[in-house]
């Protein structure tokens, strides 16, 4: 059971390039999650979808950009990335038994140096 | 965004010994109280979790204290293994879900023979 699988696991970006982080999970979760970990702030959401076709800004959006076509996958782009965006970034999933709370399931984060 | 306040950054603790986190929120109201374990290269994963409706929960030799009128709740690591040695995270789910999550800021806690 591989759960949430991303890629790459690490990127070094020059200013101003742009690419998309790729998310895909097994457990048919209708809810999807990209979270950024900065040392010392814990985990910010950036955006999130509850499912195919719907998706909606988190807390910490600017810069990036999502779509969800399907229910496997969520894939985050960053356009014109900026040294801001160096970062651990973590994409999640979860089937909320009631009111989306429960258990989130992470995969093990795509590692992202802008230079 | 609410805050939540996670003490300490770091703590370093020896083997059989007890480690505290604690976390304090502010004036809100949350459903839900998960804890995550976060090993160097890996993603969190969920330890344990309480709801606001209870006092304290135990999962071996983990435990969750809530304190609803502090606005606190804490986790307790009971002898302490050197497998513990990872990084802690409380969070704080409101009605909103996981949409609507605050983590904490982490504790890194290493546990030494």
């Amino acid at each position: 059971n591989a759960g949430v699988t991303q890629t790459p696991k690490f990127r070094i970006l020059k200013i101003g390039q742009s690419m998309t982080l790729q998310c895909t999970q097994d457990m048919n979760h209708n809810y999807m999650y990209w979270y950024r970990q900065d040392p010392g702030m814990g985990l910010k959401l950036i955006y999130y979808s509850v499912g195919a076709g719907i998706t909606d800004k988190g807390e910490v959006p600017n810069g990036y950009n999502v779509s969800r076509s399907t229910t496997e996958d969520f894939p985050l782009r960053l356009e014109l990335a900026a040294p801001s965006q160096t970062s651990v970034y973590f994409c999640a999933s979860n089937d909320p038994p009631r009111r989306n709370t429960g258990e989130l399931f992470f995969g093990e984060g795509s590692r992202l140096t802008v230079l | 965004q609410q805050q939540v306040k996670q003490s300490p950054q770091s703590l370093i603790v020896q083997k059989g010994g007890i480690s505290i986190i604690n976390c304090a929120y502010e004036n809100t109201a949350f459903d839900y109280f998960p804890w995550y374990q976060q090993f160097p290269g890996k993603g969190p994963a969920l330890l344990i979790a309480i709801r606001p409706d209870v006092s304290e929960k135990k999962e071996g030799r983990f435990t969750i204290s809530f304190n609803k009128s502090a606005k606190q709740f804490s986790l307790h690591i009971m002898d302490s293994q050197p497998g513990d040695s990872a990084t802690y995270f409380c969070a704080a789910i409101p009605s909103g879900g996981y949409q609507k999550v605050t983590f904490g800021t982490g504790t890194k806690l290493q546990v030494i023979p």
